[in-house]
């Protein structure tokens, strides 16, 4: 069975700093990977995935993510942060079952930005 | 991406009742999903829920708890019966993306049980 681990729970970064939120997955064969975002309230917004190819991925709002296979990792990057970017983020990993993909979600990274 | 629209958007239910939780699409989908968030943690999948068959459960969860219905290719309803405080929760669904196995989300219902 797949699973992820984001081993920061919590991380604050000054507005205008880089950032980067730690993903690592377990799974059998080649994963497919996701970053998602909540806003407080808010439903999960896609950021960015990976299935194949390429692996640096570009996403919305100024986010990159890189798979390592050999780090089974998925980190996700910013060079810059801005105030609006403290949101909870989450990394997934899928697994095409059957025709479908069912997603197993991270504990999440809360992000606090400093002004 | 597909809108997802979902009803109520919150509510503060007594022990015991059972509350029914709508997903509607702007678009025909084939997969739909049930997600619950528990206070301060992440998403656990409920049940994955096709047209025209019996919703799949995941391990943890079943159908005398979490009925759900997929009348047609834009609508799913999930009821959380006979509620105990444990329920409360984010209960979001989610939607398969025929184009590359994107899941979308919508904005989720905040369930509070007394």
């Amino acid at each position: 069975a797949q699973s992820v681990t984001q081993p920061d729970i919590h991380i604050t970064v000054s507005e205008g700093a880089s950032l980067e939120l730690r993903c690592n997955y377990s799974y059998g064969a080649t994963p497919y990977l996701f970053w998602y975002v909540q806003s407080p309230g808010q439903g999960l917004q896609l950021l960015l995935k990976y299935f194949s190819g390429d692996t640096l991925v570009q996403g919305i709002k100024g986010f990159e993510a890189e798979f390592k296979r050999s780090q089974s990792s998925f980190n996700l990057r910013k060079p810059s942060v801005h105030w609006s970017d403290a949101a909870e983020y989450f990394c997934a990993v899928g697994a095409n079952t059957g025709g479908g993909n069912k997603l197993t979600f991270g504990t999440g990274t809360q992000l606090k930005v400093e002004l | 991406s597909a809108v997802i629209s979902q009803k109520p958007s919150r509510d503060i239910c007594q022990r015991g009742t059972s509350l029914t939780i709508q997903c509607q699409v702007d678009s025909q989908v084939t997969m739909m999903f049930w997600y619950r968030q528990q206070p301060g943690q992440s998403l656990t999948l409920i049940a994955t829920a096709n047209q025209g068959s019996e919703a799949t459960y995941e391990s943890g969860f079943v159908i005398d708890k979490f009925p759900i219905s997929r009348p047609n290719l834009t609508f799913s309803t999930l009821t959380v019966s006979n509620m105990s405080p444990e329920d409360s929760s984010i209960y979001l669904c989610s939607v398969l993306s025929g184009r590359a196995a994107e899941q979308f989300f919508g904005p989720g219902t905040r369930l509070t049980v007394l």
